[in-house]
């Protein structure tokens, strides 16, 4: 595609549910970047993957989080047990290689109630 | 750990006057350094880099950088804003070592008078 896609655009669901978060980035790109946006701050990062690899995954805030990439093309962002505080925007890029341009997706509204 | 501070949480400016925002990071390695931009309704996207060579460098839409090691900041100019740059501005910062790894800091919003 032209763009880094994510779906959904929103997504609202209760405490304790089990949420998933679908990344497809612009076709080429081996670099891909999941970082979660709260209200007021900056993109933090979580995890990211070189190919299929998730090549540095220290941001991932506990292990209720998870990530893959089966592929190295889309990737989806896991949350088991869903509470209040991961509310957020989740934010996925990708490049064209590693520590280069990222390109960002529009990102995913995640409301846990 | 590494960190990127914006000490500029909200700036208010008239057209045409001039901009300076600053970006300071706590990481003392080779660094490679960033601003990204996201205007209204917009996703995030870059603005200008910096990797090494020249430590002024010059982005699109008139903005430019200069990285200054000895201070360990990164701050991002423009000598006349216009309307249009009203956004919310993220400086963010890599380790050399492991490039993949981008800290953003907290953004400062940008909101330009006509």
């Amino acid at each position: 595609g032209a763009g880094v896609s994510q779906t959904p655009s929103n997504k609202v669901t209760e405490k304790g549910k089990y949420v998933e978060l679908r990344c497809d980035p612009i076709s080429g790109h081996t670099a891909l970047y999941w970082y979660r946006q709260s209200l007021g701050q900056g993109p933090e990062f979580l995890i990211y993957f070189q190919g299929t690899g998730a090549a540095d995954d220290s941001g991932l805030p506990n292990d209720r989080f998870f990530a893959v990439r089966p592929e190295g093309s889309v990737s989806t962002l896991k949350i088991q047990r869903t509470e209040r505080g991961d509310s957020a925007v989740y934010l996925c890029a990708s490049s064209s290689q590693e520590g280069g341009e990222l390109f960002f997706g529009e990102g995913s509204r995640l409301t846990v109630l | 750990a590494q960190s990127v501070s914006q000490h500029n949480h909200h700036v208010i400016l008239s057209e045409a006057a001039s901009l300076e925002l600053g970006c300071n990071y706590s990481y003392g390695g080779t660094v490679n350094l960033f601003w990204y931009v996201q205007y209204p309704g917009q996703h995030l996207q870059l603005l200008l880099k910096y990797f090494s060579g020249d430590p002024l460098v010059k982005g699109i839409k008139g903005f430019e950088a200069e990285f200054i090691k000895s201070k360990f900041s990164f701050n991002l100019r423009k000598p006349s804003v216009q309307w249009s740059d009203t956004a919310e501005y993220f400086c963010a910062v890599n380790e050399a070592s492991n490039t993949g790894k981008l800290i953003f800091g907290q953004g400062t919003t940008l909101q330009v008078k006509p």
